[in-house]
């Protein structure tokens, strides 16, 4: 079975540009995730979706981050524009349901410059 | 929030050992744990997971432990390898949340 696929693996840009991320899950798992993680720490939960549902989003900085999963598969999330304390791995999960395993992508690895 | 802790940030063991990773929780409503092995670079990989209704599952090599009592996980991995070597997390999930809450981690390092 292939697992949760993300681009870029890397990203670099300057403050203020726009940037896109991209995950694809697990064939059949309807939730997705997308967690932040900074250097030395766990992974923070962004979003989840629910199918092409976000049904948690309160983690979301709404003002600068949005995320969608149109068709209920692929997912994107962008930030625009971009700040220095954006730099940190966007990781992609999914699972089947809320109360199974998540699975992780490898990440992409975001730095602002 | 919550908060999920780990007592030791790093941990290093002789190849062969047994190692034992702790992690403490704080929210006695959460009903579902997971351990991840998260090499560099690379995104965390579920080893193990365990409901609150139990207090101990295995797995190949790994056991899980789980101490409602006091809210406490544990991670024990047998005759330590050393693409063991990685950090290590638990999360939990509160009862209702259906999110996972992540500890900052233990970085094991298996001497050979």
């Amino acid at each position: 079975e292939a697992g949760v696929v993300q681009s870029p693996r890397y990203k670099i840009i300057e403050k203020k540009q726009p940037v896109a991320f991209w995950c694809n899950p697990i064939s059949g798992h309807n939730t997705l995730y997308w967690y932040r993680q900074n250097l030395g720490q766990g992974p923070e939960l962004l979003i989840r979706y629910e199918n092409e549902e976000a049904v948690d989003d309160s983690q979301l900085p709404k003002d600068r981050f949005s995320a969608e999963r149109l068709k209920g598969v692929d997912s994107t999330l962008k930030i625009q524009p971009a700040e220095l304390g954006d730099s940190a791995v966007y990781l992609c999960a999914s699972s089947l349901d809320p109360l199974r395993p998540q699975h992780f992508g490898d990440g992409t690895r975001l730095s602002i410059l | 929030g919550e908060s999920v802790g780990l007592h030791l940030p790093t941990l290093s063991v002789q190849e062969g050992d047994n190692s034992i990773i702790n992690c403490a929780y704080s929210n006695s409503a959460s009903d579902y744990f997971i351990w991840y092995k998260q090499e560099s670079g690379k995104g965390p990989q579920f080893i193990i997971d365990i409901r609150s209704n139990m207090d101990k599952r295995q797995g190949q090599r790994v056991t899980v432990l789980l101490n409602k009592t006091v809210k406490h996980l544990s991670l024990q991995i047998a005759a330590t390898q050393p693409g063991d070597s990685a950090v290590y997390f638990c999360a939990e999930n509160p009862t209702g949340a259906n999110n996972l809450f992540f500890g900052t981690g233990t970085r094991l390092t298996v001497i050979p």
